[in-house]
Order: C-alpha cells, then sequence, then structure tokens
C-alpha cells in the first residue's frame, strides 16, 4: 500500500526559503521507474505541477519557478524534499507530494497522492 | 506551455450521465490523464492514457479521445461524485492541468 504524507513549516516570511519533506511507504525511490512529483494547489484555485524526481536522480522542474526549486531525496529514509527559494505570497498554497508513473523516463501521471500541507508566507 | 481548457461547472441529475470534456492547445496524443478532487481532499487519478481506469476505479467511470480533445463520463452519476475533475497532460513539459470543472447535483 503506497502512502505519502507531507510536511512542512506551515507560516514563513516573504524571501525566505521553503523546506518541505515527503515521508512515503509502500515503494522505494531506489526502485527502477519510481519517481515523486510536487503539485501546489492556491486556496480555491487549480493545480500547478513544480517538479519531479526519479529512481536514478534525474529531476524535472517547471521553467515557470526557473531556478528557485531543487528537489532531492533521501532513498534510505524514505523521503523526497522540495525547496523554494525566495518565497512571496504568491507561493502560498497547499503543496502534495504523489508518487508518480513515468512515460520514457519521464512523469507521466500521479496515482498516489500525500494528504497536502497548507503553506502561508506572511510577513 | 500547453493550455488546457475546461467548462468551469456542470449540473447534472443523479442517475444521468455526465461528460466533461477537455480541449488541448496542441496535440497531447493519448498523454491525458484525469483526477477527482473532492471538498477539501487530495486529488484522486481515475483516468490515465485517456481512457485507461485506475486501479480500483468504478467502471462508471471513462475516459477516450485523442490528440487535442477528449472526453470524461461518468454514467450513471451517484451523489458520491459530488466532486472538482481535473484533466492533465504530459505530452510536453511543462506537465500543466486544466482548471477543474466542478460536477454539481440537479
Amino acid at each position: 500500500q503506497v502512502t505519502l504524507k507531507e510536511s512542512g513549516p506551515g507560516i514563513l516570511q516573504p524571501s525566505h526559503t521553503l523546506s518541505l519533506t515527503c515521508s512515503f511507504s509502500g515503494f522505494s525511490l531506489s526502485t527502477y521507474g519510481m519517481g515523486v512529483s510536487w503539485i501546489r494547489q492556491p486556496s480555491g484555485k487549480g493545480l500547478e505541477w513544480l517538479a519531479s524526481i526519479w529512481w536514478n536522480g534525474n529531476t524535472y522542474n517547471n521553467p515557470s519557478l526557473k531556478s528557485r526549486l531543487t528537489v532531492s531525496k533521501d532513498t534510505s529514509n524514505n523521503q523526497a524534499f522540495l525547496k523554494v527559494t525566495s518565497v512571496d505570497t504568491a507561493d502560498t498554497a497547499t503543496y502534495y507530494c504523489a508518487h508518480t508513473r513515468g512515460g520514457g523516463g519521464r512523469p507521466y501521471y500521479f496515482d498516489y497522492w500525500g494528504q497536502g500541507v497548507m503553506v502561508t508566507v506572511s510577513s | 506551455d500547453i493550455v488546457l481548457t475546461q467548462s468551469p461547472a456542470l449540473a447534472v441529475s443523479l442517475g444521468q450521465r455526465a461528460t466533461i470534456s477537455c480541449r488541448a492547445s496542441e496535440s497531447v496524443r493519448s498523454s491525458m490523464h484525469w483526477y477527482q478532487q473532492k471538498s477539501g481532499q487530495q486529488p484522486k487519478l481515475l483516468i490515465y492514457g485517456a481512457s485507461n481506469l485506475a486501479s480500483g476505479v468504478p467502471a462508471r467511470f471513462s475516459g477516450s479521445g485523442s490528440g487535442t480533445d477528449f472526453t470524461f463520463t461518468i454514467d450513471p452519476v451517484e451523489a458520491d461524485d459530488i466532486a472538482t475533475y481535473y484533466c492533465q497532460q504530459s505530452r510536453n513539459d511543462p506537465l500543466t492541468f486544466g482548471s477543474g470543472t466542478k460536477l454539481e447535483i440537479k
């Protein structure tokens, strides 16, 4: 059974760095074909894919966030991480991590999602 | 970026068919997937690869289409289906989602 759970600071100030952790079970990020993605959703709005990381360490980032995103993993502890630098109020959202299926080595779809963690950027 | 266009809302009577469309700004072949998000919950995968039913999803749900025009169908609609439905493409980076269609019961 695949489960994922996000954790994070809850609230942080503008210009700071957001650090999120995704703790998962039921699969290993060292196994061929496994991936974890981050998706966010501002309150009352739609979904935005942010980044994905694969079993082999390859990463894919959404160019709209330019170089602000860093995604990484700790295979031995079954965790994935997302860092977003220089946050502002537009980064206020619920952040989800999701188990990701690949197609041709790229993220394809998200078949298991965590419950999400709400992040508020405010001074 | 590929833009996915969905109608904002759809009202259907219980027991009837609900059809939700998603139009892509360019061809995504069959790289289209559908999610259900109930209020206060995380999204749930229903359909992947345009027409493949995800594990454990009832056969009342189905998907079709290819290229730029896709359809998601619930037949028959049940009260528990009240939710927002999103399409998502994975043909090109960045992966993008439609703005969602809110299903309401008449």
